[in-house]
């Protein structure tokens, strides 16, 4: 399996709910990064989590990291249609490791 | 502050032939990194460069890929010659640290290539 295994693979809300994806990943990491993909473009990082903080905010986005478990989550709150993209998480010590990423639909 | 640039934004090119792309980082970004995602699959590291060294290249596919950072300004990558399996969205990323090479990395919209 890969580093920075999303989950789920897709999800599909509505405009307002709060949206919740999961990643898993695999080996010792420095810090893990989100970013986000508009359709044909390129990716926009969202936040970092250092490997010894718990949990991150910024904006509508809050993040935590459970290094014994190896896995992080990104909660994205009052979700709006333009938060439709495809999110990656992406372990990172030297280089970034990547996983498949989940793709959101926010329906209007 | 001008982001990640990449150039062409789309190549389609035939078996054999060959293909440069090119990256110009943010201005004052000490690390360049490389990467591709071929369709289906998720985005794979190829190399990172600090400066104009190559500190990692344990991604590159093979011999044929070849990466280079005159002066460590700008990027490029050749593929020479393309293989079909070459097809795919390439990705460039810069970030500032020389220390902390683990920073937050700023992406490029990426060149599409199409080998045919």
């Amino acid at each position: 399996s890969q580093q920075g295994e999303e989950d789920p693979q897709a999800l599909s809300i509505q405009e307002g709910e709060n949206a919740t994806m999961n990643c898993s990943y695999k080996t010792s990491i420095n810090n893990l990064q989100w970013y986000r993909q508009n359709s044909g473009r390129g990716l926009v990082h969202l936040i970092l989590i250092r490997s010894n903080e718990r949990e991150k905010h910024s904006g509508r986005l809050r993040v935590t990291l459970d290094t014994s478990k190896k896995s992080s989550s990104l909660l994205i709150t009052a979700s709006r249609a333009a938060d439709t993209a495809s999110y990656f998480c992406a372990g990172a010590n030297s280089k970034l490791t990547f996983g498949k990423g989940i793709t959101l639909s926010v329906r209007p | 502050e001008a982001g990640v640039t990449q150039f062409p934004s789309h190549s389609v090119i035939e078996k054999g032939q060959t293909v440069t792309l090119r990256c110009d980082p943010i201005s004052g970004h000490d690390n360049l990194y490389w990467y591709r995602r071929v369709m289906g699959k998720e985005i794979k590291f190829l190399l990172h460069f600090v400066k104009e060294s190559k500190q990692d290249e344990s991604g590159m596919p093979n011999n044929r890929f070849l990466a280079e950072r005159t002066g460590g300004t700008y990027s490029t990558l050749k593929v020479q010659p393309a293989e079909l399996e070459d097809s795919g969205v390439y990705f460039c990323a810069s970030s500032r640290r020389l220390a902390e090479s683990t920073d937050t990395q700023y992406f490029g919209p990426g060149t599409r290539l199409t080998v045919l």
